[in-house]
């Protein structure tokens, strides 16, 4: 089946560690999406990237770093620098990065920092 | 001037009832506005979307209305059932910026 796969589902981690979460989509689309989530405030976006080995930084960059050295994946880093790293983290793509429609996103990986 | 602001923040609405959600944007060069539905740990997943050359756009018992002069577009969930018990998220685009800036989100239960 198509789709978007995020790993791990849930992670703990101790402060000052770094943490990569995983994000794999078959759908052959371009662009790719990390969202992080937290009650009451929506999505927010962190990184985009609208074609393989280029991404721009959304609007809460500071304290994640990505990579897209393939079109299927897309994966987050999150840095000891993130000072509230404690959230849900999404995966979207799209087919291309435009607002030609649907986002399809991955189940979502629960960060929780010790 | 990015914002999306989304209210009520939570609804409780009896089941054959109607849900109603707000949302309110500043940009007026956003011209996309999809709906998302998210189940508690699943990601969101696309509900409906309007372009603004329309006022209304239905699909089953979930209704988009747009108003453009207002910069305010909202979701109707008609003869409301338990199943429809989730979160959701407004949102808005504009062409080429490859940006879908969601608004805060309302948590919707919807008792038997």
């Amino acid at each position: 089946d198509g789709g978007i796969t995020q790993s791990p589902k849930y992670l703990f981690r101790k402060e000052g560690q770094n943490v990569t979460l995983s994000c794999e989509q078959n759908l052959n689309h371009d662009a790719m999406y990390w969202y992080r989530q937290d009650p009451g405030q929506g999505l927010r976006l962190i990184y985009y990237s609208q074609i393989v080995n280029d991404f721009q930084k959304g609007d809460i960059a500071e304290g994640y770093s990505v990579s897209r050295e393939k079109k299927e994946s897309f994966p987050l880093t999150v840095t000891s620098a993130q000072k509230n790293p404690t959230a849900f983290y999404l995966c979207a793509s799209s087919i291309t990065s435009g607002n030609t429609g649907e986002l399809f996103f991955g189940e979502g990986s629960r960060l929780t920092v010790l | 001037q990015q914002q999306v602001k989304q209210s009520p923040q939570s609804l409780i609405v009896q089941k054959g009832g109607i849900s109603i959600i707000n949302c309110a944007y500043e940009n007026t060069a956003f011209d996309y506005f999809p709906w998302y539905q998210q189940f508690p740990g699943k990601g969101p997943a696309l509900l409906i979307a309007i372009r603004p050359d329309v006022s209304e756009k239905k699909e089953g018992r979930f209704t988009i209305s747009f108003n453009k002069s207002a910069k305010q577009f909202s979701l109707h969930i008609m003869d409301s059932q338990p199943g429809d018990s989730a979160t959701y998220f407004c949102a808005a685009s504009s062409a080429g910026t490859g940006k879908l800036i969601f608004g805060q989100g309302t948590t919707l239960q919807v008792k038997p």
